[in-house]
């Protein structure tokens, strides 16, 4: 059964600070990996997608990349910013699981002004 | 503007009232799911649907049903609801098996 591990939970920076989250994976069998941003009783918001023949996929500010073989991703957030406060949630979309996307617990990011 | 649509935003509802969670997608995706968030276990599917008329269970299947007559719609039914399914509920659509999610606003459920 696949199982998705973000580190670390919780992280507060001050404003502009490039930082990394990450996430790991236990099944290497997967379609594609998928960064979501959830902020307080709010839907979630895609914001990269990596497909498992991909390494990276870059927006604006944001670099995802893919070790699939190792089962790891990071998400990098460059100049960070108070407006990127939101918990992040990395899921991972299985081949032998009716594509189900199997989700980390987040990373709960505060960035401070 | 291409979305996934959940009514209600929030319900609170008492025990053994039969209630429906619809879902919309104005994106022709193929593939739908219904997830739940609960503090401390994550988001864990509910149930899925590939296409018009196929559907399968998820991780937490117990006390929900689905249909899925048309492409569009996918509801979520609670025949008869328990405090244990008070929860964030998220509706997802995708355009096929593999491509990325699109996930709608959320329903808030409370069962008293």
């Amino acid at each position: 059964k696949q199982e998705v591990t973000q580190i670390p939970a919780a992280l507060s920076v001050p404003e502009g600070e490039n930082l990394v989250l990450n996430c790991s994976f236990t099944d290497s069998a997967i379609y594609n990996l998928q960064w979501f941003r959830q902020d307080p009783g709010k839907g979630l918001t895609s914001l990269l997608l990596i497909q498992s023949s991909q390494r990276e996929q870059t927006s604006g500010r944001l670099n995802a990349s893919l070790d699939k073989s190792s089962g790891r991703s990071t998400l990098y957030i460059a100049a960070s910013q108070p407006g990127d406060s939101a918990t992040y949630l990395c899921a991972v979309g299985g081949e032998t699981s009716g594509s189900r996307l199997t989700f980390g617990e987040g990373t709960q990011l505060t960035v401070n002004p | 503007e291409a979305q996934v649509t959940q009514n209600p935003r929030y319900l609170i509802t008492v025990t053994g009232k039969k209630l429906t969670v619809t879902c919309s997608q104005n994106m022709n995706h193929e593939y739908m799911s219904w997830y739940r968030q609960d503090p401390g276990l994550g988001l864990r599917q509910i149930y899925y649907s590939m296409n018009v008329e196929v559907t399968d269970k998820g991780d937490v299947p117990e006390g929900y049903k689905v249909s899925r007559k048309e492409k569009r719609n996918f509801p979520l039914i609670l025949e008869s609801p328990s405090p244990n399914q008070t929860s964030l509920y998220f509706c997802a659509s995708s355009f096929r098996v593999g491509y990325g999610y699109t996930f709608g606003s959320g329903t808030r459920l409370t069962v008293v």
